[in-house]
């Protein structure tokens, strides 16, 4: 497609369990992003990748929280041991340049949800 | 540290114009962005300002930017229906992740 992608779009799971959310970007673009979208938080950012130089994790809330990017295109978030607090919506974005107009594009997200 | 401040809801009547205000920390900003986000869906770019404008219309948007109060606003002239969204203020200071800063989103509701 042309957008970007997310998988699943929606996810149940039982506190404890590991939960692997999938980003596809569009073709080309060297950029991309997690963001976090929790009911009234507005958008975390959690962490970016740009090219083959390393990942900002900055964003990272715990250890339980990792992310990968293989071959430069698709990205992994992965979190380990879900809580509670963690049901929110995964938004990846990507962008094929830095700086200038900085325009990212977004996709649907994965709806994540911690019984 | 940076922030960028928006209210959360913005009630207006159809045909009437909305006004969505931001307000940012960061006066290193170069661009600063309003996003759209519809129902379910992820967001979308609506409009950016370069940091050395002060105005930026397109169609029934227009973006006022004051540099010297750090103060952002979107006005969509005659709101309809299907203007209602999150819309969120966002800047880009050059930090990390290019450096891409966002508010929390208002909400416009649309009255008919």
């Amino acid at each position: 497609g042309a957008g970007v992608s997310q998988s699943p779009s929606n996810k149940v799971t039982e506190k404890g369990k590991d939960v692997e959310l999938r980003c596809d970007p569009i073709s080309g673009h060297t950029a991309l992003y997690w963001y976090r979208q929790s009911l009234g938080q507005g958008l975390e950012f959690l962490i970016y990748f740009q090219g083959n130089s390393a990942p900002d994790k900055s964003g990272l809330p715990s250890d339980r929280f990792s992310a990968e990017r293989t071959g430069g295109s698709v990205s992994t978030l992965t979190i380990q041991r879900t809580q509670q607090e963690d049901s929110a919506v995964y938004l990846c974005a990507s962008s094929f340049r830095t700086g200038a107009a900085g325009e990212l594009f977004f996709g649907e997200g994965s709806r994540l949800t911690v019984l | 540290g940076e922030d960028v401040e928006q209210s959360l809801f913005l009630s207006v009547r159809e045909g009437d114009s909305s006004v969505i205000n931001c307000t940012y920390t960061d006066s290193s900003s170069t661009y600063l962005y309003w996003y759209k986000q519809e129902p379910g869906a992820g967001l979308q770019l609506l409009t950016y300002i370069f940091s050395n404008m002060d105005m930026k219309q397109d169609q029934r948007l227009t973006v006022l930017l004051n540099k010297k109060d750090k103060h952002l606003s979107l006005r969509i002239a005659d709101t309809q229906t299907g203007d209602s969204a999150i819309y969120f203020c966002a800047e880009n200071s050059g930090g990390g992740a290019d450096g891409l800063t966002f508010g929390k989103g208002t909400h416009l509701i649309i009255q008919p």
